[in-house]
This record gives structure tokens, sequence and C-alpha cells, in this order.
């Protein structure tokens, strides 16, 4: 059964703080990997998405990708509480080409 | 406005009934997904569309039906032999199925309650 896992949280941050998230993956051969951010009651919106060993850089958003490690995370630059939401790790798996995803962290902000 | 469209966005169910979850887009997206999400869980995969006439169960697809006689459109019907229909229920789409960009969008979603 390939998995994607994350710790369901909630992490909590200060705003202006750095917020860190995390997830790994089982499948090794996975190539595509996403991040979303789900406000409560809402649907999941598409923020970040990485390809390739190393880090992406969005605005205040960088992923970082290590495939050896089957590990992905997400950083946010300067929190600020309209980025509380539970955070969404996907992975692409190699057989089907269907994503899967992990549980969720919920990210609280503080003022 | 592009995008992906959801009805309703409240749906309550009586025991026995089955219920159809409209989903459009706009996007000229080839492939189309249905999700389950319950509370503190992930999303789950019911069924996926690459084109027209074709469609695939994925991990949860008992107790559901699909049709793709659209590019634009993927209606999900939650049949009476789902036991644990109350859900939120979301639409995706994506350019194609499987491409190493895969990045999939999501419609505002259903909230189906079983009265």
């Amino acid at each position: 059964q390939k998995e994607v896992e994350q710790n369901s949280g909630p992490l909590s941050v200060p705003e202006g703080a750095i917020a860190s998230l995390n997830c790994t993956y089982s499948d090794r051969v996975s190539q595509s990997f996403f991040w979303y951010r789900q406000y409560s009651g809402k649907s999941p919106e598409l923020i970040m998405s990485i390809y390739s060993n190393g880090d992406k850089e969005d605005g205040r958003f960088t992923a970082q990708l290590n495939k050896a490690s089957q590990y992905v995370s997400l950083l946010i630059r300067d929190s600020q509480p309209s980025d509380s939401a539970t955070y969404l790790c996907a992975v692409l798996e190699g057989s089907q080409g269907n994503l899967i995803f992990g549980k969720g962290t919920k990210l609280s902000v503080k003022p | 406005d592009g995008g992906i469209t959801q009805s309703p966005k409240y749906l309550f169910r009586k025991e026995g009934q089955n219920v159809t979850l409209s989903c459009e887009q706009n996007l000229n997206h080839d492939a189309m997904y249905w999700y389950r999400q319950d509370p503190g869980q992930g999303l789950r995969l019911i069924y996926y569309s690459q084109i027209v006439n074709d469609f695939q169960k994925g991990d949860i697809a008992e107790g559901y039906s699909v049709s793709r006689e659209k590019k634009e459109s993927f209606p999900l019907t939650v049949t009476s032999a789902q036991k644990n229909p109350t859900a939120f229920y979301l639409c995706a789409s994506s350019i194609d199925l499987g491409g190493t960009y895969n990045e999939q969008f999501f419609g505002p979603g259903t909230r189906l309650t079983v009265l």
C-alpha cells in the first residue's frame, strides 16, 4: 500500500516566523509532488508543485524535495494568520498516475 | 472564467435514495476525478476518467457510479448501496492523466449528509 505520511499537528507558529511542514512517501518511483492548502470547509487549493531534487521558491513558499530520502517539505516564510489552514501533501504514484494524499497538517499562525 | 463547478453545495439524502452530484469544467482538461474526504482524513479516490466514455475505479468505488458522456462533465451518483455516504465530495481535473506535470485542480465541493 503506497502511503504519504504527514504530522497531523496542529503546528502553531507566531506571526512572522517560518513554518516548516514535512511529508514522507513510500513510492520510490514517484516523480511529482504537490502541496495543497485547504481552509476549513473549503476545497484544496494547489500552492506548490515540485519535480526535481532541491528547492523551489514561489513568493513566501519554498518546497524542498529529497527523492533519496523520500521526503518533501514546505516552508512558509513570514507566516501570516491568513496562512492558518490544513496543508495537504500529495504524491503522484508511479503506476496508475493518480495522486496519493496525506491526511494533512493543520497550521495555526498566532498574531 | 475558467474553472470547475460543483452542484449542489449541500445535499441531504434519505436512506435508500440515490443522489447525483454534478461536476463541470471549462478548462479543456482531459482527466477528471472524484474524491471523498471525511473529517481528519486524507482525500480518497472514488473514480477517475481519462477520456470521454471511459472511467476507472479508484480505491473506494463501491456504492458509487459515474458517467463521462462529455469532456466537460463527470457526474457522480451515490447509490443506496453506499452504507456511509456522509462526507465532503470533491471533483478535480487535470490536463491529462499520469503525466509528470499532473497538476490537479479542485472544484468547491459538495457536502452530502444522510438524514
